[in-house]
């Protein structure tokens, strides 16, 4: 299985700043023949499902403000938030949709300070 | 629009059996896989398995084999997880979500609402 590492657990940032989460694949999960990533983000809100933000690693979903963004390749990627907004706040899961089984960072809660 | 909607929260004995539905519409439902994720209370996201919605054909994650049986009604676009043999560490959330049909993977863009399972004596 291909483990999916996030950092860090938690992660508390002013109104304004800028937010880094970190996620690392046991595996790449980079294919070769198409040159994609088969990662993607995830916010998850208290009491609600998870919602898609950015795929093959750095593709934004529809909709998703553009101060979300998404890199890196093969087993290290990273999500940031350019400028935090209250609505940010939320845990964020990565995910590798390589192979199965379909695996999950353990989340990062995101807090204001 | 895209909507997965999920049957109401279940309440079950150890070693019975549940069985959670997903309802989905505004798409055509066999283009697409169904996964489900479960959600332990405060805990993280756990991939069940997936149905192919135009096949019926399953993969599910050798945790749950045995246990979990997903399948799926195209006539009412609805699919169906059912796990059995219950215990208390599957009180959970689980959810249904799609992702498109392709010979390799691809991600989760509509998730249902949620189905809580709670299992206790």
């Amino acid at each position: 299985d291909i483990v999916m590492t996030q950092s860090p657990d938690s992660l508390a940032v002013s109104l304004g700043e800028r937010a880094t989460i970190n996620c690392k694949s046991s595996q790449s999960v980079l294919y070769s023949s198409n040159n994609k990533n088969y990662l993607g983000w995830y916010q998850q809100k208290p009491g609600q499902p998870p919602k898609l933000l950015i795929y093959w690693a750095s593709t934004r979903e529809s909709g998703v403000p553009d101060r979300f963004s998404g890199s890196g390749s093969g087993t290290d990627f990273t999500l940031t938030i350019s400028s935090l907004q209250a609505e940010d706040v939320a845990v964020y899961y990565c995910q590798q949709y390589f192979g199965t089984p379909y695996t999950f960072g353990q989340g990062t809660k995101l807090e204001i300070k | 629009q895209v909507q997965l909607v999920q049957s109401g929260a279940e309440v079950k004995k150890p070693g019975a059996s549940v069985k959670v539905s997903c309802k989905a519409s505004g798409y055509t439902f066999t283009g697409y896989y169904m996964h489900w994720v479960r959600q332990a209370p405060g805990q993280g996201l756990e991939w069940m398995g997936w149905i192919n919605a135009n096949t019926g054909g399953t993969n599910y994650a050798q945790k749950f084999q045995g246990r979990v049986t997903m399948t799926r009604d195209t006539s009412i676009s609805t699919v169906y997880m059912e796990l059995s043999r219950l215990n208390s560490d599957d009180t959970a959330v689980f959810y249904c979500a799609r992702s498109l049909l392709q010979s390799l993977g691809s991600r989760f863009d509509y998730w249902g609402q949620g189905t809580l399972v709670t299992v206790s004596s």
